[in-house]
């Protein structure tokens, strides 16, 4: 069954610097998402993701983030200076974006720990 | 998206059935019930979802009320690898609605 892959599972970085985090979605999917979990709170949308442009970001979502489908298959979330609160859980998502039985589905995820 | 309300937590004996409730009093007509769930660490696995019709699938079987305001998943054999954090979310299906997750029931299956 296809699934939604990240890179990768685990990041530390000290503050300041900058992140990539990978993300491969299902092959026929149109819609990319992005989430977030801190620690011990609720799963947070960040952006969506369709026909090469931003869809819908959260207030989240501010100059530092950006995101990027770079070729066929890869999609990226790029932190550019990382500060102590993005430490969380990283999960991205895709969905075929169409129809009644349209859903996301999310990938493992990519645990960021900012130092 | 409408709001849900589910209880915080539940137990369910291994081998059982759970039966995870959600009131969604304020769904609009063309919204859908979905449920999700999350294991420890892992990122939210979709799991079933419906218009008004109950759903069934490999995983698990979604009852929604005739008048929609509430439903019930329910895991037939629960076993221990279905201790998670489930959540009910309505949204109306489609590529530019994200999903907004609530805090979710904690469901602890017991051995």
């Amino acid at each position: 069954e296809p699934e939604v892959t990240q890179t990768p599972s685990h990041q530390v970085t000290q503050m300041g610097q900058e992140v990539i985090l990978r993300c491969v979605p299902i092959s026929n999917h149109l819609y990319f998402y992005w989430y977030r979990q801190i620690l011990g709170q609720k799963v947070e949308f960040l952006v969506s993701f369709y026909n090469n442009e931003i869809s819908e970001k959260s207030e989240i979502f501010d100059d530092q983030f950006s995101v990027e489908r770079p070729d066929g298959s890869n999609f990226t979330l790029k932190i550019r200076s990382t500060k102590l609160e993005d430490s969380a859980m990283y999960f991205c998502a895709s969905s075929v974006g169409q129809g009644f039985k349209e859903t996301q589905y999310f990938g493992p995820g990519t645990r960021l720990l900012v130092l | 998206d409408a709001k849900t309300t589910q209880p915080p937590s539940m137990d369910c004996a291994e081998g059982r059935a759970a039966n995870l409730p959600c009131n969604h009093s304020t769904i609009s007509g063309n919204e859908y019930v979905y449920w999700y769930r999350q294991i420890h660490s892992q990122g939210p696995q979709y799991i079933i979802h419906g218009l008004k019709n109950n759903e069934t699938n490999e995983m698990a079987s979604l009852i929604i009320t005739e008048d929609r305001k509430s439903s019930t998943l329910i895991l037939p054999h629960a076993t221990l690898r279905d201790t998670a954090v489930y959540y009910c979310i309505v949204r109306v299906p489609g590529g530019y609605q994200k999903v907004t997750f609530g805090t979710g029931t904690k469901l602890q299956v017991i051995p």
